[in-house]
């Protein structure tokens, strides 16, 4: 199975310049969230989705805009890059909104903006 | 609002040395706790979850007590490996849909 996969890996950006975060999964979860993986600071919720069509902002949303067209595919997109979102950003899904379900995590994308 | 502190890191032990991991945490509610594992290179696993007061959580030799009068849920292992590597998160979950609340990650380097 191939789980939560993101792509690309690596990426660097110029300040200014925009990008999207690909994100899918393939175990049907209605649950999709992206977070931001800082030093010093954890994990920090970004957006969140309940399902396709549904949308909304979590912890440090701003600079940052999704969409849920489909089950399967939860994108991130930046639409200025700035060096403040230089970060590794983790999607995360789970099968519903149940708060005892766990996340199943991609392996990350390492964001650099210059 | 929600949080969760978790004591500073890197924790460097021998191997087979006993494992403790401090995690506190300030919720409004009842939350849900849980450990994720981070291993180099990789996304977040579950390690372990506990739902209610007193619920032992459990895996792979792994163990967390979800202690409400002290509003702690410490990870402990009685014998580490070097497989065990890695960077340990402890969460909460005070709310529907899965909005996690992470502490900022404790590393643990095991030397053979």
């Amino acid at each position: 199975n191939a789980g939560v996969t993101q792509t690309p890996k690596f990426q660097v950006l110029k300040t200014g310049q925009s990008m999207t975060l690909q994100c899918a999964q393939d175990m049907n979860h209605e649950y999709m969230s992206w977070y931001r993986q800082d030093p010093g600071m954890g994990l920090r919720l970004i957006h969140y989705s309940v399902g396709a069509g549904i949308t909304d902002q979590g912890e440090v949303p701003n600079g940052y805009n999704v969409s849920r067209s489909t089950t399967e595919d939860f994108p991130l997109r930046l639409l200025s890059a700035a060096p403040s979102q230089t970060s590794v950003y983790f999607c995360a899904s789970s099968p519903g909104g149940e708060r005892n379900s766990p996340l199943h995590f991609g392996n990350g994308t390492r964001l650099t903006v210059t | 609002g929600n949080s969760v502190t978790q004591m500073e890191g890197p924790v460097t032990l021998s191997e087979e040395a006993f494992l403790t991991i401090n995690c506190t945490y300030t919720a409004t509610g009842y939350p849900s706790l849980f450990w994720y594992v981070q291993y180099p290179g990789e996304g977040l696993q579950l390690l372990l979850k506990a739902t209610k007061a007193d619920d032992k959580g459990s895996n792979k030799g792994f163990e967390a007590t979800y202690r409400k009068e002290t509003t702690s849920f410490h990870l402990e292992k009685g014998s580490v490996q070097v497989s065990d590597s890695a960077v340990y998160f402890c969460a909460l979950s005070d709310h529907g849909f899965q909005k996690l609340v992470f502490g900022t990650g404790t590393r643990l380097l095991v030397s053979p």
